[in-house]
């Protein structure tokens, strides 16, 4: 059974960079997208971005400017940076990995649209 | 702007009743990119349905999908205690990434 587990620091300071780490257990790296969601105190959810474990990379264009995703194939890793950060990014931040599933319409493989594993998320507060 | 409007925000009912909820597109999108989580208190999501209409792995059949184009629905045949939560549909577009709905919760009347 995969798992996946956050690790960073609880509390930034406004104006500084979030930083946060996911391992990943029980399963490949490989051939699999890797992403980032996030959940405001008592909010729905957001995603951040994904990367797929060559590298590439897909960002929400509402944080794009702010956001690197990179993946560390050695360590079972891969990480978030959120720069410049405000109150308003104070959440509950998941890694997730997304599942393959089969469209049988067109006989094909699907491997980015939807999440089959949740880390159980770290709250990560920005406050002075 | 995409976006996904889930209707009603707060759906009442009590257990053994049918419950439907209602996620809309902003724009015509493909069936093969809805799906639907649910989250309970205090957990992570966990998926439901992808391709709109397909129960993910180990999800009882009381829960389905359907729709296309712009509306899609989550039924819950007939609600079970756990089945209590927040529900949100979710959508894939290659240049958009993922795009979640407002959510809908499920509540016990």
């Amino acid at each position: 059974q995969v798992q996946l587990q956050e690790s960073g620091p609880g509390l930034v300071k406004p104006s500084e960079t979030l930083s946060l780490t996911c391992t990943v257990s029980g399963g490949s790296i490989n051939s699999y997208y890797w992403s980032w969601i996030r959940q405001p105190p008592g909010k729905g959810l957001e995603w951040i971005g994904y990367i797929y474990y060559t590298g590439s990379t897909n960002y929400n264009p509402s944080l794009k400017s702010r956001v690197t995703i990179s993946v560390d194939r050695s360590k079972i890793q891969f990480s978030l940076m959120l720069t410049s950060v405000t109150a308003a990014d104070t959440a509950v931040y998941y890694c997730a990995r997304h599942g393959h599933y089969y469209d049988s319409s067109v006989s094909y493989w699907n491997t980015e649209p939807f999440i089959d594993f949740w880390g159980q998320g770290t709250l990560v507060t920005v406050s002075s | 702007e995409f976006m996904l409007t889930q209707s009603p925000g707060t759906l009442s009912l009590s257990p053994g009743e049918r419950a439907t909820l209602s996620c809309r597109a902003s724009q015509s999108v493909s069936s093969s990119y809805l799906g639907w989580y649910q989250q309970k208190s205090g957990q992570a999501p966990r998926l439901l349905i992808y391709g709109a209409s397909s129960r993910a792995t180990g999800i009882p059949d009381r829960f389905s999908g359907s729709g296309s184009g712009t509306d899609f629905t989550l039924t819950i045949s007939r609600l079970e205690p756990e089945d209590f939560a927040v529900y949100y549909c979710q959508q894939y577009g290659t240049s958009t990434g993922l795009t979640f709905g407002g959510g809908t919760k499920v509540e016990i009347k």
